[in-house]
């Protein structure tokens, strides 16, 4: 699997939309770029995922780059709730495990 | 709503001591995982199983077992703790093998003294 390259941490104020960017110039063309997060003390939790397309869910927005070899994720309209680590994982369908990366910490500012 | 339930929260145990982490599923995934946490080397996977009574093992299976009998349980077993086991237990499971949508449970943490 490519390699995702992340900010480590990420401040973004209340209301506003938070955008997590995500390297993987190494991406294959068989590669979905997957997202999770994980709020503290909870397991991971899917948030969307995307091959070539934008894709747009009720959690959050996914812009893929034309070359694919970045991404951003957006929370359009950021809460208290939304502090957590986000996590860009290049997966291949049928690779059977997902890699986690350090992925980003994301801190909502009241 | 999609359930995956890890059967303890926390536990601590002794060095030596046989631990089972249990993990149920209610959504009839075929796949189920175990994953472990650590500060500083994210989430490595231990195990996995795509169908009952069969396993794979994952990056670092050495210290632990696994037993699927059941569809939708998927347990853990350290057979002799060891503190450097010590860490955040996480299950997962999945409807298909070839999806990265997985279903992640609160965790387990356990301490070994």
């Amino acid at each position: 699997d490519a390699k995702t390259t992340q900010p480590t941490s990420m401040d973004c104020a209340e209301g506003r939309a938070a955008n997590l960017p995500c390297n993987h110039s190494t991406i294959s063309g068989n590669e979905y770029v997957y997202w999770y997060r994980q709020i503290h003390s909870q397991g991971p939790q899917y948030i969307i995922h995307g091959l070539k397309n934008n894709e747009t869910n009720e959690m959050a927005s996914l812009i893929i780059t034309e070359d694919r070899k970045s991404s951003t994720l957006i929370l359009p309209h950021a809460t208290l709730r939304d502090t957590a680590v986000y996590y860009c994982i290049a997966f291949i369908q049928g690779a059977q495990k997902l890699v986690f990366g350090q992925g980003t910490r994301l801190t909502i500012n009241p | 709503d999609v359930k995956v339930t890890q059967s303890s929260r926390y536990l601590v145990k002794r060095t030596g001591e046989k631990v089972f982490l249990e993990c149920v599923q209610d959504m009839d995934h075929e796949n189920m995982f175990w994953y472990r946490q650590d500060p500083g080397l994210g989430l490595r996977l231990i195990y996995f199983s795509y169908d009952v009574k069969m396993k794979e093992k994952g990056d670092i299976p050495e210290g632990y077992s696994v037993s699927r009998e059941k569809k939708e349980r998927f347990s853990l077993i350290l057979e002799s703790a060891s503190t450097n086991q010590t860490s955040m237990y996480l299950c997962a499971s999945s409807f298909q093998l070839d999806t990265g949508e997985l279903f992640f449970g609160e965790g387990s943490r356990l301490t070994v003294l």
